[in-house]
């Protein structure tokens, strides 16, 4: 069974562009969450999608965005990028919303300059 | 937002060695659980605490769950270089939205 896979790996873009990233969960695997890793904030929830419906979102500007498909692929946006949108965006998978085993991917790494 | 807080931030430890690392959080929680992230990857997830159980075991990993204390500890025993990597304790809250720890770094040093 392929694991939870995300594109791209990396990522480089300039302030005041738009970016969207892909995540593929495990096959089955109805929930999708988003994290954001940075060395200052550690590791902090974006939002978590189930059966195509946001169930949770974090404390984000309305600048980030998701959406999610009725295959169970997520895509996560970030509008108007700003220096400290630089992170590794991590994302993982669950049979169930709220699931309590997570899969995750390896990350997008992006780079704002 | 509420967060688990690991103790301490960094450890190195010769091979072979115990690893210890704890963690507290601040309110209520469903369960708590453990995780490894190597070298900026994608986290594994390693263990998991309901919040009526005390202690549980996988392997060479022992966790423990003080709820009165509103803390946990992670035991890493006999470790291996292999076991070099950081960790992260998270937490579910009521309303379903996972929150992590800082993490500890641990250096097991062959």
């Amino acid at each position: 069974k392929a694991g939870v896979t995300q594109t791209p790996r990396y990522l480089i873009k300039t302030r005041g562009q738009q970016v969207t990233l892909s995540c593929s969960p495990i096959s089955g695997h109805r929930s999708v969450s988003w994290y954001q890793q940075t060395p200052g904030q550690g590791l902090q929830f974006l939002f978590e999608y189930f059966s195509e419906t946001q169930r949770n979102k974090g404390n984000f500007p309305g600048r980030f965005s998701g959406r999610q498909f009725s295959n169970s692929r997520s895509e996560m946006n970030v509008s108007t990028l700003e220096l400290g949108d630089s992170a590794l965006y991590l994302c993982a998978s669950s049979l169930v919303a709220g699931g309590e085993k997570l899969f995750f991917g390896s990350g997008t790494q992006l780079s704002v300059l | 937002s509420q967060q688990g807080e690991e103790d301490p931030q960094a450890l190195s430890i010769q091979e072979g060695e115990n690893a210890t690392m704890n963690c507290s959080y601040k309110t209520s929680i469903n369960n708590l659980q453990w995780h490894r992230q190597n070298s900026g990857r994608g986290l594994v997830h390693l263990i998991l605490i309901r919040s009526n159980e005390r202690e549980k075991h996988s392997g060479r990993l022992r966790v423990t769950l003080d709820t009165s204390k509103k803390s946990s500890s992670l035991l890493i025993t006999a470790s291996r270089a292999a076991d070099t990597a950081s960790y992260f304790c998270a937490s579910y809250y009521g309303n379903n939205r996972l929150a992590f720890g800082k993490g500890n770094q641990v250096v097991v040093i062959p």
